[in-house]
């Protein structure tokens, strides 16, 4: 398996520009994970979605953050307006549950810029 | 509140052994999970343990005691490419998954 696929790797924009995020799950897994890494906060949980529906967006910062997950193998991320703040790794990750054992795999990330 | 405590960062000698800890305090305990994760990697799953002892899988091994809220990952054998960050996670009642903040493990020659 190709494992958790996230574009772009690397993205730099300008404050006030939309970014959007992208991932593909792991085919198969009905569990989506968005995460937000930085060295102050480490890692946060934004989002995630179970077989397609969001089910906790707590974590989500505020209204400039919005996911989407239309099908089980796509799902983004989008940022708008961006602001330097948003500087961060954002990860997806994808797990299958299967009883209570949940393990979730990682994607490479994608390293936001934004000046 | 929900909180995880692992050391910030450990120093150990290559083929030598390193215990790091993680403390755990959790609205509720359905697991807990160590990540490693390399510089500009993303974190790759290491152990799973959710009932009290230890569980081995080759150089590594990982322990938990739930009454006390504590769990630890043992490295034996360290290799240089053991220089990662080690991440701590417990599932909560919720079954939400609360990360520590990691533990940066530096190997030296």
């Amino acid at each position: 398996d190709a494992g958790v696929i996230q574009s772009p790797r690397h993205e730099v924009t300008e404050m006030g520009q939309e970014v959007t995020l992208r991932c593909k799950p792991i085919s198969g897994h009905n569990s989506l994970f968005w995460y937000r890494q930085t060295m102050m906060r480490g890692l946060e949980l934004l989002i995630y979605f179970n077989n397609n529906v969001p089910i906790d967006d707590s974590g989500m910062p505020e209204d400039r953050f919005s996911a989407k997950m239309p099908n089980a193998s796509f799902s983004t991320l989008k940022i708008q307006p961006s602001e330097p703040r948003d500087s961060a790794v954002y990860f997806c990750a994808s797990s299958l549950s299967i009883g209570d054992v949940d393990i979730q795999y990682f994607g490479a990330g994608t390293r936001l810029s934004v000046l | 509140g929900q909180n995880i405590d692992q050391p910030t960062e450990m120093t150990a000698t290559e083929g030598a052994i390193v215990q790091i800890n993680c403390t755990y305090q959790t609205s509720g305990f359905n697991g807990l999970f160590w990540y490693q994760q390399h510089a500009g990697e993303a974190p790759t799953f290491l152990s799973y343990n959710v009932l009290d002892g230890l569980e081995e899988k080759g150089r590594f091994s990982s322990f938990l005691s739930r009454s006390k809220g504590y769990s630890y990952l043992l490295l034996k054998e360290l290799q240089m490419k053991d220089s990662a960050s080690y991440l701590c996670a417990v599932l909560d009642s919720n079954y939400q998954l609360i990360w520590g903040a990691g533990t940066k493990l530096i190997i030296k020659p």
